[in-house]
């Protein structure tokens, strides 16, 4: 069965660094999102991602983040400059069309700023 | 503001037997309604969608059902097994899309032999 695959299932940076999360989307999808969850809190949507440009952006979603599909298959989420306060699980989802269709999410990367 | 409340925080039941999950939103305008299992450490899947026209759906032992006149909607699990330990989320989604989804902050439920 396809999968959002997520790489690394768990980062730790020090706080000021730069991080990539990866993602493999499933690969006949053409919408792909990023969502945070901090530990014990909701998941919160970041960004969504189509045609190679960001349809969508939430206010969590500044200037020290960005996105990209570099190569066709992988989805990058960038953070510039982490803080402690991003320390959350972030998760990758995908979907064949924007509405009423099932998303699948990646199993999430757990990053933590120290 | 978009949100969605969902009782209990926690739930304790023994294997074998049934459950109810509840879920109330104010999320306007509407699209539809999903519950995602989350099992810790991973990614929500989903377990049921429901637009707005639809009063209940199963998926196995899964049966949701929406209220859209009052805003409420239910999870009902039947004949509970371990592997139902999870977090059950629901999320509403508004009209554009994934951009629109406001989660709620999930059932914990555990499952005991």
């Amino acid at each position: 069965e396809p999968e959002v695959t997520q790489t690394p299932s768990h980062q730790v940076t020090q706080m000021g660094q730069e991080v990539i999360l990866r993602c493999v989307p499933i690969s006949n999808h053409l919408y792909f999102y990023w969502y945070r969850q901090i530990l014990g809190q909701k998941v919160e949507f970041l960004v969504s991602f189509y045609n190679n440009e960001i349809s969508e952006k939430s206010e969590i979603f500044d200037d020290q983040f960005s996105v990209e599909r570099p190569d066709g298959s992988n989805f990058t989420l960038k953070i510039r400059s982490t803080k402690l306060e991003d320390s959350a699980m972030y998760f990758c989802a995908s979907s064949p069309r924007d509405r009423n269709t099932e998303a699948f999410f990646g199993q999430g990367t757990r990053l933590t700023v120290v | 503001k978009n949100q969605v409340e969902q009782s209990p925080q926690s739930l304790i039941i023994l294997e074998g037997k049934n459950c109810t999950l509840q879920c109330n939103y104010t999320v306007s305008p509407f699209s539809n309604l999903r519950w995602y299992k989350q099992d810790t450490g991973r990614g929500p899947v989903s377990l049921t969608i429901m637009t707005f026209s639809e009063n209940t759906k199963s998926n196995g032992r899964y049966t949701a059902t929406l209220d859209a006149d009052t805003k409420q909607s239910s999870l009902h699990i039947t004949a509970s097994q371990l592997s139902d330990s999870a977090s059950y989320i629901c999320v509403v989604s508004g009209p554009r899309g994934y951009s629109t989804l406001t989660f709620g902050k999930g059932t914990m439920l555990l499952v005991s032999p």
